[in-house]
């Protein structure tokens, strides 16, 4: 099975700009999450999509958001880019997003810079 | 709310020598753990996951952890260390119940383990 691709690996934005990132769960996977990780932050939980509904919300502000397609693709987009919004953005995907029996599985990730 | 705290942001050891890398959870209710392993422009993958059963978790790559309620803990270690694991390890933690389901990690800050020759 292919694992969870995410497009692009890299971007370059500046700032006010807005931008989207693509994630393609494992064949099968129905649960989406979204990660941010830098170095100042660690790793963030942004949010999560089942069956094309957000089902969690983590505390960042209205400029992120997402959506999950009926494939179970799912996207994020970031408004009004900041210089604070460069990061390793992460998807992962499970089958059914049970915590305690699904694995999360990582995608390589998505690094944005905001000049 | 829960967290997980590691203790040392950078670790070193020899080759072969034990590894040993602190978290420590704070949850009012018993959580699931996990520990991931991140290697250099890489996602996350998972070494292995405590959620009910045995305390006692075997992962892949020879590492293991124990899972301590007395203690909070959830230290990950491995026999002996190769120049392969260096790489960033993450603690994290998902609420045993979570309302409407689904995944939300919370991770520890991380811990770069180098291996020495």
């Amino acid at each position: 099975k292919a694992g969870v691709t995410q497009t692009p690996r890299y971007l370059i934005k500046t700032r006010g700009q807005q931008v989207t990132l693509s994630c393609s769960p494992i064949s099968g996977h129905r649960s989406v999450s979204w990660y941010q990780q830098t170095p100042g932050q660690g790793l963030q939980f942004l949010f999560e999509y089942f069956s094309e509904t957000q089902r969690n919300k983590g505390n960042f502000p209205g400029r992120f958001s997402g959506r999950q397609f009926s494939n179970s693709r799912s996207e994020m987009n970031v408004s009004t880019l900041e210089l604070g919004d460069s990061a390793l953005y992460l998807c992962a995907s499970s089958l059914e997003g049970r915590g305690s029996t699904d694995t999360q599985y990582f995608g390589p990730g998505t690094r944005l810079t905001v000049l | 709310a829960q967290s997980v705290t590691q203790l040392g942001s950078h670790v070193s050891v020899s080759e072969g020598a034990l590894v040993l890398l602190r978290c420590n959870y704070s949850s009012s209710v018993p959580p699931y753990l996990f520990w991931y392993v991140q290697y250099p422009n890489q996602g996350l993958q998972l070494l292995l996951k405590y959620t009910t059963g045995a305390t006692l978790v075997k992962g892949i790559n020879g590492f293991e952890a124990e899972f301590k309620k007395s203690e909070t803990s959830f230290h990950l270690t491995k026999p002996s260390a190769h120049m392969s694991d260096a790489a960033e390890y993450f603690c994290a933690v998902t609420p045993f119940i979570l309302t409407g389901g689904g995944n939300k990690l919370t991770f520890g800050t991380g811990t770069q383990l180098k291996v020495e020759l």
